[in-house]
């Protein structure tokens, strides 16, 4: 049974640039969130996406965007990049069957940094 | 909105004994779950224990338990018989309606 999948694993970007990441959620799960996970800090949720709908979304500028797919898999967009966008970026997925308390199930991040 | 802290940045541990990490949340909601995280070096988040609030009884998971005080809002990670593959970032998290607020990490260094 696959978990979390992400790629690309590591990425450079340079400062303006735009960024995608992928991420495929674990077998059978609906729901996809992304996080970032700066240095040295605990991970801040950016988005979540289900049924294709963004569902809820942190406090993050509208240069992140997002996309799901029918088949559940999920994109996270950055535009003009900066400086300050290098980070971990974490794809978690879980099945919705109630608002609160699904079993949450992490990637292994893709690292972007931005020069 | 949900706040998480945890207070001690690092902690170390002598292989076979136990420490305890310590973690405080603040939320409005009445029905939430409380999780604690651990994160390696390679980075993938591993889901250790999770705390339904509603119930009273303390979450274990083989060496790992956690002291849950709701009124304090206080739920603490403790692990037992520790081994060096314990070494890691851990973090405490809150969710409700599927969103996770974390803590901001405890390193822990098991020491042989």
């Amino acid at each position: 049974d696959a978990g979390v999948t992400q790629s690309p694993t590591h990425l450079i970007k340079t400062r303006g640039q735009q960024v995608t990441l992928r991420c495929s959620p674990k077998s059978g799960h609906d729901t996809v969130s992304w996080y970032q996970q700066a240095l040295g800090q605990g991970p801040q949720f950016i988005f979540q996406y289900y049924e294709e709908e963004e569902r809820q979304r942190g406090n993050f500028p509208d240069r992140f965007s997002g996309h799901q797919f029918p088949n559940y898999s999920s994109e996270l967009n950055v535009n003009a990049l900066l400086l300050g966008d290098s980070a971990l970026y974490l794809c978690a997925s879980s099945l919705l069957r109630a608002h609160s308390g699904n079993t949450i199930y992490f990637g292994e991040g893709s690292w972007l940094t931005v020069v | 909105a949900q706040t998480v802290t945890q207070s001690q940045p690092e902690m170390s541990v002598q292989e076979a004994e136990t420490v305890t990490l310590s973690c405080t949340y603040d939320t409005s909601e009445n029905n939430y779950y409380l999780f604690w995280y651990k994160q390696p070096p390679s980075r993938q988040m591993i889901l250790v224990i999770r705390q339904e609030a509603y119930k009273q009884q303390n979450a274990t998971e083989n060496r790992f338990s956690v002291n849950f005080q709701k009124a304090a809002k206080s739920f603490s990670l403790k692990i037992s018989d520790s081994q060096l593959g314990d070494t890691a970032m851990y973090f405490c998290a809150s969710e409700y309606g599927n969103k996770l607020v974390f803590g901001a990490g405890t390193i822990l260094r098991v020491k042989s």
